[in-house]
């Protein structure tokens, strides 16, 4: 597709329970950001993948959140035992390099932790 | 690290109006001020964006002004129409640098018929 698709679109999970949750950027984005957006709050940064670059995981709010980036591409954000505070809409983002320019968003992934 | 304030949360106006978005940030160093816009269920879309070698940009009917002195920027929309009401988002950073984009809380903007 021609944009960042992240799915599942909307998630909902009992308390607990490890959720998955996926993005597929641009293809030739090198870069890809998750951010968090809890409602009506801005976005907070969780995790940034470059290359074959160490991740930069500074974001990230607990252990119990991981990520990965398989081949350079598609990328899976993992919340173990979810907490009702993990509920937010989760976005991916990727763009072209490191080095700032525009960041093109998913449509965002919503958690749900009943 | 940086730390970006936005204000107001909140912006009604009646279309055709002007509004005024407005943006501080921290960290001296950062040079690079992009604007985002989140339409209701969408993900934020880059609108306009400036770069501290420049004190203003225009777009249409945007515009974005830069005051590195007292580290603010500022978002302008003339003639308003209903397709802006959205969540409006700054940033900064120091381009070049490991550091992330530091968004601000967000601005709802609401252009009233």
């Amino acid at each position: 597709g021609a944009g960042v698709s992240q799915s599942p679109s909307n998630k909902v999970t009992e308390k607990g329970k490890d959720v998955e949750l996926r993005c597929d950027p641009i293809s030739g984005h090198t870069a890809l950001y998750w951010y968090r957006q809890s409602l009506g709050q801005g976005l907070e940064f969780l995790i940034y993948f470059q290359g074959n670059s160490a991740p930069d995981k500074s974001g990230l709010p607990s252990d119990r959140f991981s990520a990965e980036r398989t081949g350079g591409s598609v990328s899976t954000l993992t919340i173990q035992r979810t907490q009702q505070e993990d509920s937010a809409v989760y976005l991916c983002a990727s763009s072209l390099a490191w080095d700032v320019g525009e960041l093109f968003f998913g449509e965002g992934s919503r958690l749900t932790v009943l | 690290g940086e730390n970006v304030e936005q204000h107001p949360s909140t912006l009604s106006v009646q279309e055709g109006d002007s509004a005024v978005i407005k943006c501080t940030y921290s960290d001296s160093a950062s040079n690079y001020f992009p604007w985002y816009k989140q339409e209701l269920g969408k993900g934020p879309q880059l609108i306009i964006d400036i770069r501290s070698n420049v004190g203003e940009k225009k777009d249409q009917r945007i515009a974005v002004t830069l005051n590195k002195t007292a580290k603010h920027f500022s978002l302008h929309i003339t003639e308003t129409q209903p397709e802006d009401s959205a969540v409006y988002f700054c940033a900064a950073i120091l381009a070049g640098s490991a550091r992330q984009l530091t968004f601000g809380s967000g601005t709802q903007l609401t252009v009233l018929p």
